[in-house]
């Protein structure tokens, strides 16, 4: 069975600092995975996504990821945090049925 | 244009209701789903439709009822409301119906069950 597990239900970090959001995935066959954000009172929308083309992905708003088989992560960083980076962010692996299976979830804070 | 539209965005209700959620995509997509958030956050996949077929249906108690009349429609008929169902329900589609497609979602429907 596929799962997604994210360390660290809340980071909160300084405007400008390094971001730094973690998700460890459990696969049996090559996963596709995923980070969703979810701004307050919004729907989930795609931050970027591992389809084993490139272990280093790059997504919008200066996110990028990097898929690490040997330490089954696909952690999700950002070189300087912005205000309106604060959200809640989603690492998602993709069934073969189709649907996402998601991990609980990380709400990352900015402070001034 | 909204590529995921949902209706209502609020629903408040009684406990005993039956009540029905809408859920229209303009992406030309194959495949729709209903998720759950729950107040913790946590999203679980509920149901799947693949042109107008249904796919998954992950132990769902069978108050639930989705309806596909059109591959750009999916609505989700909620009967004999429950406290427990108080949740934001989300829409999403995707071209095809492996695990590999972004899935597109829509802004949620907050259900609140008095």
């Amino acid at each position: 069975a596929q799962s997604v597990t994210q360390l660290g239900s809340h980071v909160s970090v300084s405007e400008g600092a390094l971001v730094l959001l973690r998700c460890n995935y459990s696969s049996s066959v090559p996963p596709y995975l995923f980070w969703y954000v979810q701004y307050p009172n919004q729907g989930l929308q795609l931050l970027l996504k591992y389809t084993s083309a490139a272990t280093l992905v790059k997504g919008i708003n200066g996110f990028e990821a990097e898929f690490k088989k040997s330490e089954t992560s696909f952690h999700l960083t950002k070189p300087s945090a912005h205000m309106s980076d604060a959200a809640e962010y989603f690492c998602a692996v993709g069934r073969s049925q189709g649907n996402l299976i998601f991990g609980k979830g990380t709400k990352l804070s900015v402070k001034p | 244009d909204t590529a995921v539209s949902q209706t209502p965005k609020y629903l408040v209700t009684q406990m005993g209701n039956d009540k029905s959620i809408k859920c229209e995509q303009n992406l030309g997509h194959d495949t729709m789903y209903w998720y759950k958030q729950d107040s913790k956050k946590f999203l679980k996949i509920m149901f799947s439709y693949n042109n107008k077929e249904l796919i998954i249906n992950e132990t769902v108690p069978n108050r639930f009822s989705p309806k596909s009349p059109d591959k750009a429609h999916l609505n989700l008929h909620i009967n004999s409301l429950e406290l427990g169902d108080s949740a934001v329900y989300f829409c999403a589609s995707s071209p095809v119906r492996i695990g590999t497609d972004t899935q597109y979602f829509g802004p949620g429907t907050r259900l609140t069950v008095l």
